[in-house]
């Protein structure tokens, strides 16, 4: 079985600070684990993604996600805010063979303040 | 721009009417998928084709039905629309082979059903 779990549901920083949106998951098999971020009336586009390589990932936009198997998460992070990444992103678990048992997360909706 | 096309982007149905959503894309990927997404619930599949000819239930089917046209089209069909599928829907494509995992996602439909 997977469950992922976003444990914020809003997050809100100001422009320039760090940014931290948290992941948990649980995954019966070797995972396979992205964040996606979606801008208002958008589709979902990929950030980044974690399939047993290097535990830490870099993606697009200046973001990246560390892969920590001994606390199952998978948090996001970004060193400095900018007023375009005020979206909604979502952590998705899947099995690392298929995406066919994939569970997206509820969502973090990000807030940056000028 | 390679990618996945859905039409339409808006729609509003009387209750018991029926529609089709189209979705197409260009990147000769052998899954596809629907997903709705409604607020504070991430993104829940409806159902998905692995390849061409093939189709199955994802984890909420009940009032849909799919077809799986070719291996660019995957159709998805509300034969009698409820006001509790107003929703947005995604179609999204994947190939699931090493160093290309993760989707690629239309930008949805929006579907109001009064």
């Amino acid at each position: 079985a997977q469950s992922v779990t976003q444990l914020d549901s809003h997050v809100s920083v100001s422009e320039g600070t760090p940014v931290l949106l948290r992941c948990n998951y649980s995954s019966s098999y070797s995972p396979s684990l992205f964040w996606y971020v979606q801008h208002p009336n958008k589709g979902l586009q990929l950030l980044l993604k974690y399939t047993s390589a290097a535990t830490l990932v870099k993606g697009i936009n200046g973001f990246e996600a560390e892969f920590k198997k001994s606390e199952t998460s998978f948090h996001l992070t970004k060193p400095s805010a900018h007023m375009s990444d005020a979206a909604e992103y979502f952590c998705v678990v899947t099995r690392n063979t298929g995406g066919f048992k994939t569970i997206f997360g509820a969502g973090t909706r990000l807030f940056v303040k000028a | 721009n390679a990618g996945v096309t859905q039409t339409p982007k808006f729609q509003v149905l009387k209750t018991g009417q029926s529609m089709t959503l189209q979705c197409a894309q260009d990147m000769n990927h052998n899954s596809m998928y629907w997903y709705r997404q409604d607020p504070g619930m991430g993104l829940r599949l409806i159902y998905y084709s692995a390849s061409e000819g093939t189709t199955d239930k994802g984890e909420v089917p009940n009032g849909y039905n799919v077809s799986r046209l070719n291996k660019r089209e995957f159709s998805l069909r509300l034969e009698s629309a409820a006001p509790s599928q107003t929703s947005v829907y995604f179609c999204a494509s994947s190939e699931w082979i090493p160093g290309n995992y993760g989707y690629t996602f239309g930008s949805g439909t929006r579907l109001t059903v009064v």
